[in-house]
């Protein structure tokens, strides 16, 4: 079945950056792009931009741009996000999910990024 | 605050029927058909409940619908069952720079 896995959970210091993982499998994973949206502890979800996996683009969202970086590795199916510079207001969950049959349809499981000093 | 305006909480009995609000502009909500309904558990991802304002993803119980007038969106959840208990966020495409945007979320109790 079409499945998005994420990688483990981060504890970051400020200024420090974070790479997460999401891993494809189930379907040809340059079909369909690769969103990332975040949450905040007990806040809503908040959409971080989108990485096409067929031609390496991305497009981010106003608010994130210079500051994330979205990629991919067709040969591993794995999709990226580098978010730099970080802040406590940063510490959420991130999630990535792609749009199959419906918007955002399928999601992987998040990963909890933490930032302390 | 988000993008999208919806109610924090709403409640309902077992059986009786609850509607979501949520209300945008008319540079989202108001201008595309691409507004979505999603469920959430605690610490659990989203679910997808309803796309493209009206359609049901497969599997998702036909007690879900969805409807728009105008800037706002509505989630209908008919014969309220104890696994409706949750939080549902809405979203919809935007022709602002963000593409797409979120609603804060409305909390679901029954009672």
């Amino acid at each position: 079945q079409v499945q998005l896995v994420q990688s483990g959970a981060e504890v970051k210091k400020p200024g420090a950056s974070v790479k997460v993982s999401c891993k494809a499998s189930g379907y040809t994973f340059t079909d369909y792009y690769i969103h990332w949206v975040r949450q905040a502890p007990g806040q809503g979800l908040e959409w971080m931009g989108w990485s096409n996996p067929n031609s390496g683009g991305s497009k981010y969202a106003q608010k994130f741009q210079g500051w994330v970086t979205m990629t991919r590795d067709t040969s591993i199916s794995t999709a990226y996000m580098e978010l730099s510079r970080l802040r406590s207001d940063d510490t959420a969950v991130y999630y990535c999910a792609i749009a199959v049959a419906g918007t955002f349809d399928v999601w992987g499981q998040g990963t909890m990024v933490s930032v302390s000093s | 605050q988000s993008a999208l305006t919806q109610p924090a909480s709403v409640s309902g009995s077992p059986g009786q029927s609850i509607t979501i609000s949520c209300t945008g502009t008319s540079s989202d909500v108001g201008g595309y058909n691409s507004v979505s309904w999603y469920q959430q558990y605690p610490g659990k991802a989203p679910k997808l409940m309803i796309y493209d304002v009206n359609n049901r993803p497969s599997g998702v119980s036909n007690r879900f619908s969805g409807s728009k007038s105008g800037n706002t969106a509505s989630l209908t959840i008919s014969g309220l069952q104890a696994e409706d208990e949750a939080d549902y966020y809405c979203s919809s495409y935007t022709s602002s720079s963000t593409l797409w945007v979120f609603g804060g979320g409305t909390k679901l109790t029954l009672l």
